[in-house]
């Protein structure tokens, strides 16, 4: 199926324990981010990728690391899970087309860190 | 540093009411402006893009508006309906198509 396919989508951790989660495009879009969603702050950048190879920080990325050695994937890994970790990861990708800038998301990975 | 506020940020309507939701931004350099539907445990579905050329867009019900002088976009829904039940952001692009969110309405269209 075309589109963005996030993996798992709910996931019960324990504090301590390395997580990654998953996040694999279909359109070969340069462009991939990864947010987390929480309530009251709404959707904020963890990390974003501009094209295999290239990552960058977004506004909360302590405690998190990115890859993308491919082009269709960009997986997230929290290194040491932590209770404040507990979010909504929302993983999407963006194409510039006659002058429009155009998010498409992932369904989510809910993530309980206990 | 891009900010975007929504207001308000909840909404409760009878059905069959016309309805505005208003997003804010701080810095009018934007590509185009992007308003999102998110129903509960859901992810994003966009529904309106409008471009910084333009002034107005629809889609069915929906009609969004951007003023980018003042900084401003409004979505405005026709004849709600207890299905448009869900949370609105309004989401706007920077640099390296970061992209800047709302932190939503939330809309209840009671039947």
């Amino acid at each position: 199926d075309a589109g963005i396919t996030q993996s798992p989508r709910y996931k019960i951790t324990e504090t301590g324990r390395q997580v990654t989660l998953m996040c694999h495009q279909t359109w070969s879009h340069s462009y991939m981010f990864w947010y987390r969603q929480d309530l009251g702050h709404g959707l904020r950048l963890i990390y974003y990728s501009a094209a295999a190879d290239i990552t960058d920080k977004g506004e909360v990325p302590d405690g998190y690391v990115v890859s993308r050695s491919k082009t269709e994937n960009f997986p997230l890994t929290l290194e040491s899970a932590t209770r404040s970790q507990t979010s909504v990861y929302f993983c999407a990708s963006s194409e510039v087309a006659e002058g429009k800038n155009i998010q498409y998301f992932g369904a989510g990975t809910r993530l309980s860190v206990l | 540093k891009q900010e975007v506020t929504q207001i308000p940020a909840a909404l409760s309507v009878p059905e069959g009411e016309n309805l505005v939701l208003n997003c804010s931004f701080t810095d009018s350099a934007i590509y185009n402006l992007q308003w999102f539907r998110q129903d509960p445990g859901k992810g994003l579905t966009s529904l309106l893009l409008i471009q910084s050329s333009q002034r107005e867009q629809t889609s069915g019900r929906l009609n969004a508006s951007l003023d980018k002088s003042s900084g401003r976009s409004t979505l405005y829904i026709a004849a709600s309906q207890p299905g448009d039940s869900a949370t609105y952001l309004c989401a706007v692009p920077g640099g390296y198509q970061k992209v800047t969110f709302g932190i939503g309405t939330k809309l209840q269209v009671i039947p």
